[in-house]
């Protein structure tokens, strides 16, 4: 365990239909982040929250949407998929202003159909 | 942001010395480089952190010449479970969401 815990580990889903994924850390830290990660490729990044804000937006298409309700949760709701958003989803969280690294969560392991 | 170089794969055997380069050319004077490991279907795991030097922890060690252009994780006597994906960043102290990741480096240990 790493401190921070993503449910559900894996996720099937429809094209058509709403899921959402979990972020919870419990490490004290106040920036959180979602991470994209295809098959052979690099971590993407997603969406920052610093302080339960979004301060950045790496132009990711509007089917995803974040929601930081405070510093220990992020969430990602998804609608609307397409099968080439099946990925790696990771979650990360760190301290801001005292950066002494990311701690990042397991992931789910998202697949479309 | 200091974009990094590193070597695509690497191969080693059990009980071996594994040296793994990366270049930051251009690195700013308060950029600090961190390590990280990734096993498949998990989250990349710290490793270690420097700003120059040579920084030592229980699992590995960094060096980093003066220029500090380049750093060198250096993972001593490997074994099966150090088999991963290996990432080389360059980061602000306290820029929150700046660590970029790059292809790093995938490590195959051999028995």
């Amino acid at each position: 365990e790493t401190g921070v815990t993503q449910t559900p580990r894996h996720l099937v889903m429809g094209m058509t239909n709403k899921k959402s994924l979990k972020c919870e850390q419990h490490l004290g830290h106040n920036a959180m982040y979602w991470y994209k990660q295809s098959a052979k490729k690099p971590l993407e990044l997603m969406f920052v929250y610093s302080l339960e804000e979004r301060v950045e937006n790496n132009s990711v298409p509007s089917r995803f949407s974040p929601e930081c309700p405070n510093s220990s949760h992020l969430f990602l709701h998804l609608h609307t998929l397409q099968p080439e958003d099946s990925a790696l989803y990771l979650c990360a969280s760190s301290q801001e202003k005292v950066f002494h690294g990311y701690t990042f969560g397991s992931g789910t392991r998202l697949t479309v159909v | 942001l200091a974009k990094t170089t590193q070597p695509i794969s690497m191969d080693s055997y059990e009980g071996q010395e594994v040296n793994i380069t990366c270049s930051h050319n251009n690195i700013a004077t308060n950029d600090y480089i961190t390590w990280y490991q990734q096993f498949p279907s998990q989250g990349p795991r710290f490793i270690i952190q420097g700003y120059k030097t040579k920084v030592t922890n229980e699992v590995a060690s960094l060096f980093i010449p003066a220029d500090r252009k380049s750093s060198t994780l250096s993972l001593p006597r490997v074994s099966l479970s150090d088999t991963a994906v290996y990432y080389c960043l360059v980061h602000g102290s306290s820029n929150t969401g700046k660590l970029i990741f790059g292809q790093g480096t995938t490590l195959q240990v051999k028995p």
